[in-house]
C-alpha cells in the first residue's frame, strides 16, 4: 500500500526551529518530486515547498522562504522540513504529498497524501 | 503569483441533484504548446486529507466516481458532480500547477440541502 506518514509536530514557542518528517512506503521515493503543503486551522491549502528526486532542485512559498528547508534521504525513504524563526503565522497541519510525475519531470498536482503532522506555534 | 478564487464559498444540494464549483484563475493556467490546462481539483473530508479527483482541467484520476467532471479552460474552470450522493458532502479545493507557488483556491463546502 502506498502510504506517506507524517512525524515531529509539536508546540513551539515563537521564534523556534522545528524538524518534520515524512516517511514514505510502498513505492520507491527517488522516483517522485515531493511537497509539503499546509492547512492553518479552518483555513484552505497552501503549498509550501517542492524537493525533486535527488534533491537537486528546491522551491519555496516566499512566506517560508530562508525559513524553511526541505531534504530527502531516498536510502532511509524520508522527507524532511527544518523549519526556523517559527512564527504564529506557521501554525497549521503539514501535510507531506506526492507529486503525480514519475520519473525526471514533475507535475504540481499532488496524489498521495499522508495525514498531516500538527505544528503550533504559540507561547 | 496566480490567485484562484472559487465561487460559491458553500453549496447545499439536493441528494441526487448536480452540483456545480467554479474556479477562476487570476492569470491563463493553459500551456498552449502542450494544449494542457495546470488544474487539477481536489475533495478533502472532515478530519480527512485531501484527495485528488480531477487533473489537467478534466482528466479524471483513477478510481474516482464518473459523476464527478472537470470543465474549462485558460482561467475559468468548473467542478461537476452530476447527481450529489450523500457522500460527497466535503470541501472541494481547485488548484494551479502552472508555475511555483502552486496555489489553492479558499475551497468550496458542500452540503446536503
Amino acid at each position: 500500500e502506498v502510504q506517506l506518514v507524517e512525524s515531529g509536530g509539536v508546540v513551539v514557542q515563537p521564534g523556534g526551529s522545528l524538524r518534520l518528517s515524512c516517511a514514505a512506503s510502498g513505492f520507491t521515493l527517488d522516483d517522485y518530486t515531493m511537497h509539503w503543503v499546509r492547512q492553518p486551522p479552518g483555513k484552505s491549502l497552501e503549498w509550501v515547498s517542492l524537493i525533486t528526486r535527488y534533491g537537486s532542485s528546491t522551491y519555496y512559498a516566499d512566506s517560508v522562504k530562508g525559513r524553511f528547508i526541505i531534504s530527502r534521504d531516498n536510502s532511509k525513504n524520508s522527507l524532511h522540513l527544518q523549519m526556523n524563526s517559527l512564527t504564529t503565522e506557521d501554525t497549521a497541519l503539514y501535510y507531506c504529498a506526492r507529486d503525480a510525475g514519475f520519473g525526471s519531470s514533475w507535475y504540481g498536482y499532488m496524489d498521495v497524501w499522508g495525514k498531516g503532522t500538527t505544528v503550533s506555534v504559540s507561547s | 503569483d496566480i490567485v484562484m478564487t472559487q465561487s460559491p464559498d458553500s453549496l447545499a444540494v439536493s441528494l441526487g441533484e448536480r452540483a456545480t464549483i467554479n474556479c477562476k484563475s487570476s492569470q491563463s493556467v493553459l500551456y498552449s504548446s502542450k494544449n494542457k490546462n495546470y488544474l487539477a481539483w481536489y475533495q478533502q473530508k472532515s478530519g480527512q486529507p485531501p484527495k485528488l479527483l480531477i487533473f489537467w482541467a478534466s482528466t479524471r484520476e483513477s478510481g474516482v466516481p464518473d459523476r464527478f467532471s472537470g470543465s474549462g479552460s485558460g482561467t475559468d474552470f468548473t467542478l461537476t458532480i452530476s447527481s450529489l450522493q450523500a457522500e460527497d458532502v466535503a470541501v472541494y479545493y481547485c488548484q494551479q500547477y502552472y508555475f511555483t507557488p502552486y496555489t489553492f483556491g479558499q475551497g468550496t463546502k458542500l452540503e446536503i440541502k
